[in-house]
C-alpha cells in the first residue's frame, strides 16, 4: 500500500538557518503530494503542495519539488525563523482524485533566536 | 479556500460514554473526511463520509464505533462511542476541493 517516510526529529536550528526535512514516498499510480505544518496548539494546515512530476510547490518561504525518479518530495527553506518552530507532515495523496491522504509520521521542528 | 469549523475544541469524556463531533464546512466541498491523530502520531484516515449514505471505513475502524453522518454537502459528525483512555486523540476533518484537502482545528478528546 501507499506510505511516507520522513525524517525523523527533532530537528533544532538556529534563526536563519538553511532546513531540509527529507520525505520519501511508495505509491501505485500519480499521487499528488503534500506538506502540511502544525503549529504549537492548532489545528494543520496546507504549506506546499505538488500535483505532478517535477513540480515545485512553494509557499512563505518553504519550497519543496516532487521528484518521481527518485520518488522524494524533500522540504527546504532557505532561512528559518523562530516562528517556522512547528510539526511538518509529508503527505501523499491517492484515490480518484488523489483525495485520502496518507502522512508521513511528523518532523518536530524549532527554531532557537 | 475553505474554512473548516469544529465543535467541540477540546472536551475531557468518562469512560464508557459516547461524545459526537461537528463538522461545519464554510461552502460546499466534494468529499468530507475523518481522521484521527494520537498523541505524538500522525494522522490516520478513519472514513469518508457520504452523503446521504453510508461512511466508507479504512482498515481497523468500524460504524459501531465511530458512526457517521454526512446529511449534506456542508455539515458531518464523528460519534467515539463506548470511550476508553485509548481513544484519547485529537479527532479532525477535513473537506475536499479544488484538489486540495482542508483541516478543521481539530478536537482534543480526552478519556479519564
Amino acid at each position: 500500500g501507499d506510505s511516507v517516510t520522513q525524517m525523523e526529529g527533532p530537528v533544532t536550528l538556529s534563526e536563519e538557518a538553511f532546513l531540509t526535512i527529507n520525505c520519501t514516498y511508495t505509491a501505485t499510480g500519480y499521487p499528488s503530494l503534500f506538506w502540511y505544518v502544525q503549529y504549537p496548539g492548532e489545528g494543520l494546515q496546507l504549506l506546499l503542495k505538488a500535483t505532478k512530476a517535477d513540480d515545485k510547490g512553494s509557499n512563505k518561504g518553504f519550497e519543496a519539488t516532487y521528484r518521481k525518479e527518485t520518488t522524494s518530495f524533500h522540504l527546504e527553506k532557505g532561512s528559518v525563523q523562530v516562528s517556522d518552530s512547528a510539526v511538518y507532515f509529508c503527505a501523499l495523496g491517492s484515490g480518484g482524485s488523489n483525495y485520502k491522504l496518507t502522512f508521513g509520521k511528523g518532523t518536530l521542528l524549532t527554531v532557537n533566536p | 479556500s475553505a474554512v473548516i469549523s469544529q465543535k467541540p475544541s477540546r472536551d475531557i469524556c468518562q469512560r464508557g460514554t459516547s461524545l459526537t463531533i461537528q463538522c461545519q464546512v464554510d461552502s460546499q466541498v466534494t468529499m468530507m473526511f475523518w481522521y484521527r491523530q494520537q498523541p505524538g502520531q500522525s494522522l490516520t484516515l478513519i472514513a469518508t463520509a457520504n452523503q446521504g449514505s453510508e461512511a466508507t471505513y479504512e482498515s481497523g475502524f468500524v460504524i459501531d464505533k465511530f458512526p457517521i453522518s454526512r446529511p449534506n454537502l456542508t455539515f458531518s459528525t464523528l460519534t467515539v462511542s463506548n470511550m476508553s483512555p485509548e481513544d484519547s486523540s485529537i479527532y479532525l476533518c477535513s473537506g475536499y476541493r479544488g484538489n486540495t484537502i482542508y483541516f478543521g482545528e481539530g478536537s482534543w478528546l480526552t478519556v479519564v
